[in-house]
């Protein structure tokens, strides 16, 4: 089954411990991505990639960082988590031929830092 | 700079009633333009896609979308609505502009299907 998985789908933790959410796919898409989604702000873009090694900010890349050492995987990572990162995450992938197309989203993870 | 606006929070329609949910968009280039629809405590779907071609873009479920360039517009449109339809839909915009990888959604509409 073609799907996005994202692990751990709750989390809660406390200011400053470093973390990291997972994301897979496994449609050989060249595109993957992170949002989030806060109430009244929809999703907003955090990180992107294209392919391996290939990242790029999105529009609220603060405090996050990622990597794409792999076509398939592609990490979330909170070094120094904070409340303002509360929030709902997604992982997207997608193909991409002069531009992303359609995007599967994983589960979501839900993330609360105290 | 891309943009993608939905000017409605929530939108109620009766059972058996057509449907619209609003969306209008800014890009510099020419536009691919995106709806999603995500059920309670679920990930998002993809519902239809407007990339080039034909204005009316027909996707899942019964959903179909009008692009019009001239007024920046890609509202989605279903003729007889269903209670199952109950959602939030989110429209999303990238600039099909050279070397532009950026995908803006917008704030999301909630669709309350009454019986």
């Amino acid at each position: 089954e073609a799907q996005v998985t994202q692990n751990p789908r709750y989390l809660i933790t406390v200011t400053g411990k470093k973390l990291t959410v997972t994301c897979s796919q496994n449609m050989n898409h060249e595109y993957m991505s992170w949002y989030r989604q806060d109430p009244g702000l929809g999703l907003r873009q955090i990180y992107y990639s294209m392919n391996v090694e290939v990242t790029d900010k999105g529009d609220v890349p603060e405090g996050y960082k990622v990597s794409r050492k792999e076509k398939r995987n592609f990490p979330l990572i909170l070094e120094s988590p904070s409340p303002n990162q509360t929030s709902l995450y997604f992982c997207a992938s997608s193909l991409w031929g002069q531009g992303p197309y359609e995007q599967y989203f994983g589960p979501g993870t839900r993330l609360t830092v105290t | 700079a891309q943009s993608v606006a939905q000017p409605e929070d929530q939108v109620n329609v009766a059972e058996g009633n057509p449907l619209t949910v609003k969306c209008t968009y800014s890009v510099s280039g020419n536009p691919y333009l995106f709806w999603y629809v995500q059920y309670p405590n679920r990930g998002l779907q993809f519902l239809l896609k407007y990339i080039t071609g034909d204005n009316l873009v027909k996707g899942s479920y019964g959903f179909e979308a009008e692009f019009n360039k001239s007024q920046t517009s890609f509202h989605l449109k279903k003729p007889s609505a269903l209670v199952s339809d109950s959602a939030l839909y989110f429209c999303a915009v990238r600039d099909s502009s050279g070397g532009y990888q950026k995908v803006t959604f917008g704030t999301g509409t909630k669709l309350q299907v009454i019986p």
